[in-house]
C-alpha cells in the first residue's frame, strides 16, 4: 500500500508562471489536506478537501491559489503567476475519515522554487 | 486563534541520553488534541505521539513520552535512550476537537542533533 504520493518532488518556476502540485492520497483515503512550510517555519494549513468538495480553505491566499480534488485522479494545488514569496515546501496529507488525525499520513512534499 | 510555541530552535543530546523538547500552546478551548511530529531530512512528517486533552494520563510510545500540563498549556516531549536516527526536526501541533476544525496548527519546530 503506497503512501501519500506527491509530485514533482522539486519544481522550479520563473516569476509569472503557473505551478501545479499533485497529490495522490493513500488508497481508500477520501480526505486531503494541503500545508505550506516556509524556510525555518512550521507547516501552515492551507486547504482541506474531500472528493469534489472544498471543506475548509481558510488558510488559502485569496488570489492566485486554487485547489481541487476530483472524483478521479489526484488532488491538485495550483498557483498562478508565481512570485518569489511562493517558494516553499508544499505538503499534502490524507486520511480515511475527517476527524481521525491519528491516521493522517503526510507525503514528502514538493519543494517549489521561484526564480 | 490557537497558537503553538516551541522556544528551542535547536537541541543536542548524546546517544543513549535523555532529552526534553518544550512546547506551549494557547487556546480557549477545553477539548483538543496535541501531537508531536518528526521531520527527518527526507521531509516526510511522521507522527511520534498523540495526546487527547481530556485524558490526564500522559501518552507514551516506547522511548517517547509526553508531559502534558493542561493548566499550564504545556506539552513537552521526552526522548529516552536517544538514537542517531532520532536526529530530525520535531514539531508540536494542536488540533481542535470541535466538529468542523480538522486542521493542525504547528509550532516552528526544534532541530534535534544526536551526537556520539
Amino acid at each position: 500500500n503506497a503512501g501519500v504520493m506527491q509530485n514533482p518532488r522539486h519544481l522550479v518556476r520563473r516569476r509569472g508562471q503557473e505551478a501545479r502540485l499533485r497529490c495522490s492520497p493513500m488508497k481508500g483515503h477520501s480526505h486531503v489536506y494541503w500545508y505550506r512550510q516556509l524556510p525555518e517555519e512550521g507547516l501552515k494549513f492551507m486547504v482541506y478537501l474531500q472528493k469534489e468538495n472544498i471543506i475548509d480553505e481558510s488558510g488559502m491566499p485569496k488570489e492566485r491559489f486554487s485547489a481541487e480534488f476530483p472524483k478521479e485522479g489526484p488532488s491538485i494545488l495550483r498557483i498562478q503567476q508565481v512570485v518569489r514569496g511562493d517558494s516553499a515546501a508544499y505538503f499534502c496529507a490524507s486520511s480515511p475519515v475527517r476527524q481521525d488525525n491519528e491516521k493522517l499520513f503526510f507525503g514528502s512534499g514538493t519543494q517549489l522554487s521561484v526564480l | 486563534a490557537q497558537t503553538v510555541t516551541q522556544s528551542q530552535p535547536e537541541m543536542s543530546v548524546q546517544e543513549a541520553e535523555t532529552v526534553t523538547l518544550s512546547c506551549t500552546y494557547d487556546t480557549s478551548e477545553s477539548d483538543y488534541y496535541l501531537f508531536w511530529y518528526k521531520q527527518p531530512p527526507s521531509r516526510q512528517m511522521i507522527l511520534v505521539i498523540r495526546q487527547e486533552a481530556y485524558k490526564q494520563q500522559n501518552a507514551t510510545e516506547n522511548r517517547f513520552s509526553v508531559n502534558f500540563q493542561k493548566a499550564a498549556k504545556s506539552f513537552s516531549l521526552k526522548i529516552s535512550d536517544s538514537q542517531l536516527g532520532d536526529a530530525a526536526m520535531y514539531f508540536c501541533a494542536y488540533r481542535s476537537a470541535s466538529g468542523t476544525a480538522s486542521k493542525l496548527t504547528f509550532g516552528t519546530g526544534t532541530r534535534l542533533q544526536v551526537t556520539l
